[in-house]
């Protein structure tokens, strides 16, 4: 069985706090594991990618991987109203490139 | 700019009457998904093409198929479309490892 799960929210942070997003997974052979930002409407555009756990920072975003746990996370700092939008946690399963998506989390940064 | 391009951005069609969506892409990636997203749901994988050969998800109903005619096009064919099939379809890429690029998606309503 391929999951993942995520809390479908809505998380509501203020502008310039951090926002917490968590994904687990249901496959304990997963290697690569991805963020992806979906606004209405829109496709899924790719935010962060890991593969080593750990932490893992790009500008105001950092992803966080526990593979023991079968958990991964995405810290969005300093939060803008731009950042709205739902985050689409993507997982590796199976024998090849396929990635398996979450249900999102919506996030609102209040201005 | 290199992309993933999906035609036509919104597409009508009648209850059983036979629809094929188009994705193509100019970024020479050698594997290409379809995606189903209905309204706050996950992107449901249904297939997927590595280079020529088809890989099928074991819950993709028999109602759905693919073509891909060489490594720029592919097609998503639903023969017989029932209400339920109303979605957001959506092509991405990726060469044979790491993240997609998506295209705009395909928004299908089924009257």
């Amino acid at each position: 069985q391929k999951e993942v799960e995520q809390n479908s929210g809505p998380l509501s942070v203020p502008e310039g706090a951090i926002a917490s997003l968590n994904c687990t997974y249901s496959d304990r052979g997963s290697q690569s594991f991805f963020w992806y930002r979906q606004y209405s409407g829109k496709s899924p555009e790719l935010i962060m990618s890991i593969y080593s756990n750990g932490d893992k920072e790009d500008g105001r975003f950092t992803a966080q991987l526990n593979k023991a746990s079968q958990y991964v996370s995405l810290l969005i700092r300093d939060s803008q109203p731009s950042d709205s939008a739902t985050y689409l946690c993507a997982v590796n399963m199976g024998t090849g490139n396929q990635f398996y998506f979450g249900t999102g989390t919506s996030l609102t940064v209040i201005p | 700019d290199a992309m993933v391009i999906q035609n036509p951005r919104y597409q009508v069609t009648q209850f059983g009457k036979p629809v094929t969506l188009s994705c193509s892409q100019t970024l020479n990636h050698n594997v290409m998904y379809w995606y189903q997203q209905k309204s706050s749901q996950a992107p449901k994988l249904l297939f997927h093409y590595y280079d020529k050969d088809f890989n099928n998800e074991a819950d993709t109903p028999d109602n759905f198929q693919s073509r891909r005619p060489n490594t720029s096009f592919c097609f998503l064919d639903i023969r017989s479309p029932g209400l339920g099939d109303a979605a957001m379809y959506l092509c991405a890429t990726s060469r044979s490892w790491g993240g997609y690029t998506f295209g705009s998606g395909t928004r299908l309503t089924v009257v």
